[in-house]
Parts: C-alpha cells; sequence; structure tokens
C-alpha cells in the first residue's frame, strides 16, 4: 500500500526566503507526482506533474524534483512572497496508468510573512 | 472558461435526508472523481467514473451514490446512510491518457444539522 509523507506539516518564513518542501513515498513504482495547492475552503489548484520517467519540471518560481529510487520529491519555492501562504499537498499516482489509485499526502501549511 | 464548477458551495442537511451535489466539466475530461476532505485526514476517493455509464467505488463509497449519464456531468448523492456526512466534497477531472493531470473544482462543504 503506497503511503505518502509530507515534511514538515507546517512551515512559517519572511517574504523573499527560498524554502523547499518535502514529499516522500513508500513504493517507488509510480506513474507519475502532482503538486498541488490549496487555499482555505478552496478546491486544490495543480502546480506541478511529474512523469516517473522526468527528473523535475518548473514552471515560474516553482521547481519540483523527483527521485524514485529514494522515494522522493521536493517543491521549491524561490523568493517567497505572502502570496504564496497557502497548504501545498503532493499525490502521487500508482497502477502504471494514468488512470492508477492516486494517494495523497497530509500537505504542508506554508506561511509567508512580509 | 473552460473548468470544473461544483454546487452548491454549501449546503446544510438535517439527520435522515439526502443530498445532492452536482459537478460539471466543460474540459471534455473522460475520467471524474469525488474526493472527501477531512481535517487531519487528507483527500479520500470516494467514487470515479472513468467513462459515461461506468463507475467504480473508491475508499469510502459506503453512504454515497454517483451516476455518469453525460460525458459532463457527474452528481454525488449523500445518502442518510453515510454515518458522519459533514465534511468539504472535492470533485476532480482527467483527461484520458495526457499523463493524467488531475484537476479540481472550489468543493462543497456539506453541513449536517
Amino acid at each position: 500500500k503506497q503511503e505518502v509523507t509530507q515534511i514538515p506539516a507546517a512551515l512559517s518564513v519572511p517574504e523573499g526566503e527560498n524554502l523547499v518542501l518535502n514529499c516522500s513515498f513508500t513504493d517507488s513504482a509510480i506513474y507519475n507526482l502532482q503538486w498541488f495547492r490549496q487555499d482555505p475552503g478552496k478546491g486544490l489548484t495543480s502546480l506541478l506533474l511529474i512523469q516517473s520517467s522526468q527528473r523535475e519540471q518548473t514552471s515560474g518560481r516553482l521547481n519540483a524534483s523527483l527521485d524514485k529510487s529514494s522515494g522522493r520529491s521536493t517543491l521549491y519555492i524561490a523568493a517567497s512572497q505572502p502570496g504564496d501562504s497557502a497548504t501545498y499537498l503532493c499525490a502521487v499516482r500508482t497502477g502504471g496508468t494514468s488512470y492508477g489509485k492516486l494517494t495523497f499526502g497530509q500537505g504542508t501549511i506554508l506561511t509567508v510573512h512580509p | 472558461d473552460g473548468g470544473i464548477t461544483q454546487s452548491p458551495k454549501y449546503l446544510f442537511r438535517k439527520e435522515g435526508q439526502n443530498v445532492t451535489l452536482s459537478c460539471e466539466q466543460n474540459l471534455n475530461h473522460d475520467a471524474m472523481y469525488w474526493y472527501r476532505q477531512d481535517p487531519g485526514q487528507g483527500l479520500r476517493l470516494i467514487y470515479y467514473s472513468q467513462i459515461v455509464n461506468d463507475f467504480q467505488k473508491g475508499d469510502i463509497a459506503e453512504g454515497y451514490s454517483v451516476s455518469r449519464e453525460k460525458k459532463e456531468s457527474f452528481p454525488l448523492t449523500v445518502t442518510s446512510a453515510q454515518k458522519n456526512p459533514t465534511a468539504f466534497y472535492l470533485c476532480a477531472s482527467s483527461i484520458a491518457g495526457g499523463g493524467g493531470e488531475l484537476f479540481f473544482g472550489e468543493g462543497s462543504r456539506l453541513t449536517v444539522l
């Protein structure tokens, strides 16, 4: 059974700092890994999708890396801003297809203070 | 704009009542999903559908029912058999193939009075 863990559970940083969020998973036979952002009371917004054959994906100030062999992914946020404050979730898809089971982590609550 | 629309955003229900949450998407996605989110428990899959007129149970299907009569629509009914229905419900969709990227609606918060 796939288990996904996100560390830390909460993180508070000053504006402008570069930061790293971690996601670890127990079964390395993944199809893809997706990072999401969730604002309070809202749905999830897709940030980055990394296929199992890829090592990293970038979008603006965000960079996500994937190391299947060690069961880890990191989300790097450069030059953080107060608007980045949200809960960040990673989700791992297994089963070998795009319809495979998706397992979510519990999320990291990020607060960026001015 | 393309997206996933959930309604209502907030819903209150008395015990013993069935309620139906709406989910509509205009992304032309094949697969649709319903998740439940509770504090401290993460997202849990209720039901999913890969194609019209077909759906499968997820991890916590008891007390819920769905239908998929149209590609664009995947309504979720929370029945009176659901013991603890108060939660935040999220609908999602993805395209067949295409890497399986998942997109979510804005959610519906159900409170049982």
